[in-house]
Formats: C-alpha cells, structure tokens, sequence
C-alpha cells in the first residue's frame, strides 16, 4: 500500500542554519505530495504542495521538489528561524480513481530551533 | 484560526464507556475527515465524509462510527474504549472532495481513557 517515511527526529538546528527534512514515498498511481506543519497546541497546516513530477513548491521560505525518479519530497528551508520550531508532516494523496482527500502521512519531524 | 470547530478540547473518561466528538466544518466546507494522532500509530485517516455521504474509510474500528449531519457539523462516536483509544482526534475540512485540495485542520480533541 502507500506509505510515506520521514527522517526521524529530532532535529535541532541553530537559528539562521540550513534545514533538510527527508521525506520518501511509496505509491501506486500519481499521488500529489503535501507539506504539513503542526505547531505546538494546534491543528495542522498546509505547509506546501506538489501535484505533479518536477513540481515546486514553496512557501514561507520552505521548498520541497517532486521527484519522481528517486520517489522523494525533500522539504529545504535556507534559514531557520526560532519561529520554525513544530512538527512537519510529509504527505501523499492518492488521485487514483478513488477521488477522496484521503492523506497518508509519514510519522513526523520535530525541529527545534534554538536561538 | 482555520475555521474548523471541535469541541470538547479534553475529554477523560474510563474504559467501557462511549463519547462523542464534535467538528463544525468551516463554512461553505463540504468534506469532513477525521485523523487519529497517537505517539505509537503517528497520524492515521479514519474516515471521510462529503455532503453528507460516507466518501472514504480508512483504519476506523468497528466500535467507531461517525456521521455528517445536514447542516454539515459531523460527529465521531467512540464506544466500549479502550486504553489504546487515548489519543489526539483531529477533524479537517475543504470545499470538495478533496484532492489536491488543502485540508484545513480543527485544533483537535484529546481523549484520555483511564
């Protein structure tokens, strides 16, 4: 079945580093690939999103590339900010002939940054 | 704020018993997914519902049943509880049903079984 794995966290960076989360996927079909990031007490949130192989997304500095060929959705940032301490969620949703919302998530990285 | 209700924010109870869970959609939202988040399982889909019809089902427990009511508020109803049933329930919504489409996220409801 389809699956995501994601880096095992913790992750701490020092404010202003360079930050890489690893996200591979496993999926039958054309999945699109999201970005969520979950801050401490809340409910997720749309980080980014990629609907198709070679695709971009970005945004709030964050950027994460569709890579078919090695089945990956990175997610980079070039400088971290305290502000960007939460748990980020890679995610595949399946656009098979299901047609649902229905997200597969990998299990999570935790980043802190310190200052 | 994503627009997305749930209520209660806690709810402990004991094991044998039956609670319900709550979410108010964001307005205009026809979807209402339901995620449970536990430290062993991680983020796990449980159900879909849109317009007020079962959309999709995922790892949902025959001793859970949920519903989407006319006015599109959906409840998740948990019976005979476990312990392994304490855990983090976040309800989501968007417009349609739901791919590629950005899923908004309630704050969530902690149950505690004792």
């Amino acid at each position: 079945g389809n699956s995501v794995t994601q880096m095992e966290g913790p992750v701490t960076l020092s404010e202003e580093a360079f930050l890489t989360i690893n996200c591979t996927y496993t999926a039958t079909g054309y999945p699109s690939l999201f970005w969520y990031v979950q801050y401490p007490g809340e409910g997720l949130q749309l980080l980014l999103k990629a609907t198709k192989a070679d695709d971009k997304g970005s945004n709030k500095g964050f950027e994460a590339t569709y890579r078919k060929e090695t089945t990956s959705f990175h997610l980079e940032k070039g400088s971290v900010q305290v502000s960007d301490s939460a748990v980020y969620f890679c995610a595949l949703s399946d656009r098979g002939s299901s047609n649902t919302g229905k997200l597969i998530f990998g299990q999570g990285t935790t980043l802190q940054v310190k200052p | 704020d994503s627009g997305v209700t749930q209520t209660p924010k806690h709810l402990i109870t004991a094991t044998g018993q039956r609670v319900t869970l709550r979410c108010s959609p964001r307005s205009g939202d026809l979807s209402v997914y339901w995620y449970q988040q536990s430290l062993d399982q991680g983020l796990q889909f449980l159900i879909q519902y849109y317009n007020g019809e079962e959309r999709a089902k995922g790892n949902i427990l025959e001793r859970f049943s949920a519903q989407q009511f006319p006015d599109l508020h959906s409840e998740l109803n948990l019976s005979s509880l476990e312990l392994g049933d304490s855990a983090l329930y976040f309800c989501a919504s968007s417009p349609g049903q739901g791919v590629n489409e950005k899923l908004f996220f309630g704050s969530g409801t902690q149950l505690s079984v004792l």
